[in-house]
């Protein structure tokens, strides 16, 4: 167990439905991230959290709204995804100067 | 911005033989240079890391080579076995900032 732990693991919805992804960071981290990870593609930066504060956003569609209430949660709300949005979401912590990422397991999302 | 460029996007070896992964970035601020293994259905994970301060990181079958004037980084894995078989990536970041730059991965293939 890495210390950041994304729930759910899995999650299929259609495409008028609201959900949101977890993820939960116990390494003491103070920056935070969600990436998408489609096939055959790079792992594409969608949010960066520092210090609670989002300090990037990636052109990302207002379909997705990140929230991040305290420096150990994470939150990605989705409404009316398309199907084009299924995809790897990965979240993602690490401390500020010069350490590594430290990746969840992951939400395999299934927009239907 | 950074830009990654990583090759080959596959590669298939025999068990026993080496494998090199290049990666090429574009901001010669960049200074932490990181490359994740990540095995089919699991998180990216951390193998090997190296800063610009060093050229070289050895670690058992692994090893990362840095070459700042030409900006280019490499993963070296020696004695390849089928358990190496994953998708890798590199990254590159800059000093304080909180954002990775990602290859597009590289699908390594060991045929036993």
């Amino acid at each position: 167990e890495t210390g950041v732990t994304q729930t759910p693991r899995h999650l299929v919805m259609g495409m008028t439905n609201k959900k949101s992804l977890k993820c939960e960071q116990h390494l003491g981290h103070n920056a935070m991230y969600w990436y998408k990870q489609s096939a055959k593609k790079p792992l594409e930066l969608m949010f960066v959290y520092s210090l609670e504060e989002r300090v990037e956003n990636n052109s990302v569609p207002s379909r997705f709204s990140p929230e991040c209430p305290n420096s150990s949660h994470l939150f990605l709300h989705l409404h009316t995804l398309q199907p084009e949005d299924s995809a790897l979401y990965l979240c993602a912590s690490s401390q500020d100067m010069n350490t590594e990422a430290f990746f969840g397991q992951g939400t395999r999302l299934t927009v239907v | 911005g950074e830009n990654v460029e990583q090759h080959p996007s596959t590669l298939s070896v025999q068990e026993g033989d080496s494998a090199v992964i290049k990666c090429t970035y574009s901001d010669s601020a960049s200074n932490y240079f990181p490359w994740y293994k990540q095995e089919l259905g699991k998180r990216p994970q951390l193998i090997i890391d190296i800063r610009s301060n060093v050229g070289e990181k050895k670690d058992q079958r692994i090893a990362v080579t840095l070459n700042k004037t030409a900006k280019h980084f490499s993963l070296h894995i020696t004695e390849t076995q089928p358990e190496d078989s994953a998708v890798y990536f590199c990254a590159a970041r800059k000093l304080n900032f909180n954002k990775f730059y990602f290859g597009s991965g590289t699908k390594l293939n060991v045929k036993p």
